[in-house]
């Protein structure tokens, strides 16, 4: 069965520095790939995806992720963190085999920001 | 303004009294879902909807009723809740089941079950 695991329950960074969110996914076959953004008392909102194509894609906010079908990864980085960056961020895939009606997300990552 | 809405957004209930909770799609959506979502644990996926009258199990579909009546509604039904169906549950549409198609949320609905 697909899974998807996002390493660190809790990531923080301070203001100006390089955020990195890793994302594995366990696929024989590429999944389609996305990255949410929750933030406090609101629904997730997409970042970006990944389905066919150029394997780096941007996103919004200055995001941007790479997928790496050798390492089975979908990391998201952005250059330089912001305050506002701070939320709680999501890896999702869904499988192509399966006609993509089911998502399985990771479990979250929650982004901190120091000033 | 494109948008999912669910209702109600917090809700407090007792053990085995049925309820409902409604999510709605302005967007002539083909596809809707529902997650909860715990600490810990992400979004887990209990029904989703390929189009009218068209629905399937989630990872977590047990404990829950689901209906497509009509292409923007999508309505979850606890029969009969128990305390470990506490939890944070959000609805989300995609124009295509097909899975390359982002989804898009509702605010949530954070229910509790004493």
């Amino acid at each position: 069965a697909q899974s998807v695991t996002q390493l660190g329950s809790h990531v923080s960074v301070s203001e100006g520095a390089l955020v990195l969110l890793r994302c594995n996914y366990s696929s024989s076959v590429p999944p389609y790939l996305f990255w949410y953004v929750q933030y406090p008392n609101q629904g997730l909102q997409l970042l970006l995806k990944y389905t066919t194509g150029a394997t780096l894609v941007k996103g919004i906010n200055g995001f941007e992720a790479e997928f790496k079908k050798s390492e089975t990864s979908f990391h998201l980085t952005k250059p330089s963190a912001h305050m506002s960056d701070a939320a709680e961020y999501f890896c999702a895939v869904s499988d192509p085999d399966t006609g993509g009606f089911k998502t399985i997300f990771g479990a979250g990552t929650r982004l901190f920001v120091k000033a | 303004e494109a948008q999912v809405t669910q209702n109600p957004r917090y809700l407090i209930t007792v053990t085995g009294k049925k309820l409902t909770v409604t999510c709605s799609q302005n967007m002539n959506h083909e596809y809707m879902s529902w997650y909860r979502q715990d600490p810990g644990l992400g979004l887990r996926q209990i029904y989703y909807s390929m189009n009218v009258e068209v629905t399937d199990k989630g990872d977590v579909p047990e404990g829950y009723k689901v209906s497509r009546k009509e292409k923007r509604n999508f309505p979850l039904i606890l029969e009969s809740p128990s305390p470990n169906q506490t939890s944070l549950y959000f609805c989300a549409s995609s124009s295509s089941g097909q899975g390359e198609y982002e989804q898009y949320f509702g605010p949530g609905t954070r229910l509790t079950v004493t």
